[in-house]
């Protein structure tokens, strides 16, 4: 079967650096997403990878190894508008999102 | 503002009241979706209207029926519901094409309390 997992909930203080990890199984592989959804707000689309390696984007970098079926989101210099949810999910060879539950980050002052 | 509006917010209904959710995009996208988010799951896919033309997720009840009379606007007809249809339910959009099909624009959903 497909699956994503992640952790439910991570905590980390404000400007630290946390890693989000997710692994992923999925029928054929076409790229890895992030979302970041705040509380009681639509989720917003932070990144794409579909070849190994790490893409910067800001405060923000994604890695992906394909061969491991992994992937981390990294947040730098955290702020608090940092905490909300971030949602993994993997594209399969049918280009069909398979979706993780979502980890809860809480940002600590 | 994602460029996808979604309305009402927040909806309660009877097991038998017949309501409907309504979608709007301003994206010029061609393809539009509705998704199920309950608490500690995974974001469940329901309906698909890609370039116009449906794509069903088969294990969703007939109590919930799309409509996509253009390619701007998205319904979800509502009827005979269970309490377990109470969650969150969201619209997106995205262009078709591929991988485009992973960066989709989200409204801000529909709260459904189902009493």
């Amino acid at each position: 079967g497909q699956n994503i997992d992640q952790p439910t909930e991570m905590t980390a203080t404000e400007g630290a650096i946390v890693q989000i990890n997710c692994t992923y199984q999925t029928s054929g592989f076409n790229g890895l997403f992030w979302y970041q959804q705040h509380a009681g707000e639509a989720p917003t689309f932070l990144s794409y990878n579909v070849l190994d390696g790490l893409e910067e984007k800001g405060r923000f970098s994604s890695f992906l190894s394909r061969s491991k079926g992994y992937s981390y989101l990294l947040l730098k210099e955290l702020q608090m508008k940092d905490s909300a949810s971030y949602l993994c999910a993997a594209m399969d060879s049918n280009y069909q999102l398979i979706w993780g539950a979502g980890t809860k980050l809480i940002i600590k002052p | 503002e994602t460029g996808v509006t979604q309305t009402p917010r927040h909806l309660v209904m009877g097991m038998t009241n017949k309501k409907s959710l309504k979608c709007e995009q301003h994206l010029g996208h061609n393809a539009m979706y509705w998704y199920k988010q309950s608490a500690k799951k995974p974001l469940e896919l329901m309906f698909v209207y890609s370039l116009e033309e449906r794509v069903e997720n088969n294990s969703v009840p007939s109590r919930f029926s799309p409509e996509c009379p253009n390619s701007s606007h998205l319904f979800l007809h509502l009827h005979t519901l269970q309490p377990e249809d109470s969650a969150l339910y969201l619209c997106a959009s995205s262009q078709e094409g591929d991988s485009s099909r992973g960066e989709l624009f989200f409204g801000e959903g529909s709260r459904l309390t189902v009493l």
